[in-house]
């Protein structure tokens, strides 16, 4: 099956500093969904972007779907933005296959 | 618009027991999908339900089982737990491509 590596598997900032996550997917795939998983276990949907550029607020995503990559930025992290953030990649039948997350706490 | 709900919130169960989580998917959505999440690692697909019948499955034994109503909700049902099966257990509605996760149903094997 399709596998999903993302890095780094945890990251430390400072508030306000920014970052970039990173996800690889080992074959082709139909679409590519990023989550944040708040501490209560809820995952909330960040992006839908098979491909492309889209931004919303303080956060933006950028699939290369030839190259099978895809980065989350985080600009002026808050420590709200602290939890685990997942990739998410459908490959067949809309069933999704997720990466292990990166764990990103955010200290004020 | 409510979005996707799952029942209940936590479980305490015993090893050889059976169990049965509810979903409700965010309104207009046909296909709803299961997944298990361990402590520390990802979701993992379990199955989905499209039109009242089961389209994909993941790698999971026959002990896991669901069932989808007219309605589009959702249950699904472990037999035979083993302390293994202690997860998060997590909903996903989609109209389409695009899945919207419920907040999880915390179970525990002991």
């Amino acid at each position: 099956g399709i596998q999903v590596e993302q890095s780094p598997p945890d990251l430390i900032l400072q508030e306000g500093a920014n970052s970039t996550l990173r996800c690889n997917f080992s074959d082709s795939v139909n679409n590519l969904q990023w989550f944040h998983q708040n501490p209560w276990g809820q995952l909330i949907n960040l992006f839908y972007i098979p491909s492309g550029t889209k931004q919303n607020g303080r956060l933006s995503a950028t699939t290369v779907a030839t190259e099978r990559y895809s980065l989350l930025y985080i600009s002026s992290s808050q420590t709200t933005d602290s939890g685990v953030y997942f990739c998410a990649v459908e490959t067949s039948g809309s069933r999704l296959t997720f990466g292990e997350g990166t764990q990103l706490t955010v200290n004020p | 618009d409510a979005g996707v709900t799952q029942s209940p919130t936590h479980l305490i169960k015993t090893r050889g027991q059976q169990v049965t989580l509810r979903c409700s998917p965010k309104s207009g959505h046909d296909t709803v999908s299961w997944y298990q999440q361990a402590l520390g690692q990802g979701p993992q697909f379990i199955f989905q339900y499209y039109e009242e019948e089961e389209r994909q499955r993941g790698n999971f034994p026959d002990r896991f089982s669901g069932h989808q109503f007219p309605n589009y909700s959702s249950e699904l049902n472990v037999n035979a737990l083993l302390l293994g099966d202690s997860a998060l257990y997590l909903c996903a509605s989609s109209l389409g491509s695009e899945q919207y996760f419920g907040p999880g149903t915390r179970l525990t094997v002991t």
